[in-house]
């Protein structure tokens, strides 16, 4: 089974930190996504990557960046934290035809800026 | 606009009872995939089942169900016989063939399931 593995299930850190979310994948998967999930509005892509050092701006970029050194991880970096970035955040994979194959999901890491 | 609308935000029944969650899409796309995930508490969103756009059959898997109809935009899914460990969050999503790095997700179908 594909295993998509973030690094913390839960995470409080302080407003103005630089903050890192890891995401692992282990199946050599292309794609990979970072969403952020909030009561009401679903699931909002933030950034996707589709090749080592390709990255793409999803729909809520602002605040956020990402890394993929490596193909497969894939790193969230708010660079400086904010309370309005209190949020689930779900990192995904997928093969290269990720519409017909679908994600792969982590367990999420839930933040709290305080 | 919403490219996938789940209206029901909250829904709840009572064990035993059966529940249909609703998913409307829209899209230009005549080739698409429909998408059913299912949230439990512990977060992580597991895949339930992909339809494509030229498939409507109806399909079952247990007590799990799906009725695509084109006609109506709409990819409903069944719970039969509802359990306790069918309480989660539902999420339905698009993908179009020609922008296959993006899915649209609704915005989740929250199911309490009461003994």
């Amino acid at each position: 089974d594909v295993k998509v593995t973030q690094s913390s299930r839960y995470l409080v850190k302080r407003t103005g930190e630089k903050v890192f979310l890891e995401c692992v994948q282990d199946m050599d998967h292309e794609n990979m996504f970072w969403y952020r999930q909030d009561p009401g509005l679903g699931l909002r892509l933030i950034y996707f990557s589709y090749d080592v050092k390709m990255k793409e701006k999803g729909d809520i970029p602002e605040g956020y960046s990402v890394s993929r050194e490596k193909k497969e991880r894939f790193s969230l970096i708010l660079e400086s934290a904010s309370t309005n970035q209190t949020s689930m955040y779900l990192c995904a994979s997928s093969l290269r035809q990720g519409a017909y194959y679908g994600y792969t999901f982590g367990s999420g890491t839930r933040l709290t800026v305080v | 606009a919403q490219k996938v609308t789940q209206a029901q935000t909250e829904i709840s029944v009572v064990e035993k009872e059966d529940v249909t969650l609703d998913c409307v899409y829209e899209t230009r796309d005549t080739t698409y995939y429909l998408f059913w995930y299912k949230q439990p508490p512990s977060g992580e969103l597991v895949f339930l089942i992909r339809r494509n756009s030229f498939d409507e059959q109806n399909e079952i898997s247990g007590r799990y169900s799906w009725n695509f109809q084109k006609s109506t935009s709409s990819f409903n899914f069944t719970i039969t016989a509802s359990q306790v460990v069918d309480s989660a969050v539902y999420f339905c999503a698009l993908s179009e063939k020609y922008n296959f790095n993006k899915f649209y997700f609704g915005s989740g179908t929250k199911l309490n399931v009461k003994p």
